[in-house]
């Protein structure tokens, strides 16, 4: 299985615009995290789906920030419009449902926003 | 609400020497508890997890944790480190109703030769 994968790498865009970050789980996970990672504030749960049905968004940081989850193969982290305090590395993770104690993270979204 | 507090940031050490890492976590159910470990520019990998039973618990890779309940602690302990080591390493708690995950603000552990 090739994990979970994130896209893009790297994102740099300029303030206001929008931004979507991508996530595919690894097949047959039933749940899915978004993460932000700062310096600041190490690791924030940011939203996590089961099934994909969103179950807690408390960490989404304001109105700027939207998340889906269409199917159970795809997922998408939408900012707009961006600011530069958005700038963090964000982390996809999923989950199987047979395996409920270990998460299987992506390799990031590096985001700046200038 | 859970939370979990990593006090040390940043942790040098030479390579040989003994390490821990310490965590200490507030919840008011039974948990999960968890240590995570990441690598430069990777997502964070399972280093190892205490579910039940016995309060020691070890990695492949010589690292250990020891749940504490009555001090809410979940410190990681490597008797001798090596320069590979250098990461940064999560403790995490996780409620076993939800399997929501909390982790802790991080320590970047850094070995000297």
């Amino acid at each position: 299985d090739a994990g979970v994968i994130q896209s893009p790498r790297h994102e740099v865009t300029e303030m206001g615009q929008e931004v979507t970050l991508r996530c595919k789980p690894i097949s047959g996970h039933n749940s899915l995290f978004w993460y932000r990672q700062t310096m600041m504030r190490g690791l924030e749960l940011l939203i996590y789906f089961n099934n994909n049905v969103p179950i807690d968004d408390s960490g989404m940081p304001e109105d700027r920030f939207s998340a889906k989850m269409p199917n159970a193969s795809f997922s998408t982290l939408k900012i707009q419009p961006s600011e530069p305090r958005d700038s963090a590395v964000y982390f996809c993770a999923s989950r199987s449902g047979t395996d409920n104690e270990k998460l299987f993270f992506g390799s990031g979204t590096q985001l700046s926003v200038l | 609400a859970q939370s979990v507090t990593q006090l040390d940031s940043q942790v040098p050490v030479f390579e040989e020497a003994p390490v821990e890492l310490r965590c200490n976590y507030s919840s008011s159910v039974s948990v999960y508890l968890f240590w995570y470990v990441q690598y430069p520019n990777q997502g964070l990998q399972l280093l190892l997890k205490y579910l039940s039973g016995s309060t020691l618990v070890e990695s492949i890779n010589g690292f250990e944790a020891e749940f504490n309940k009555s001090q809410t602690s979940f410190h990681l302990r490597k008797p001798s480190v090596h320069i590979s080591d250098t990461a940064e390493y999560f403790c995490a708690v996780s409620d076993p109703g939800t399997y929501k995950y909390i982790f802790g603000t991080g320590t970047r552990l850094k070995v000297l030769a």
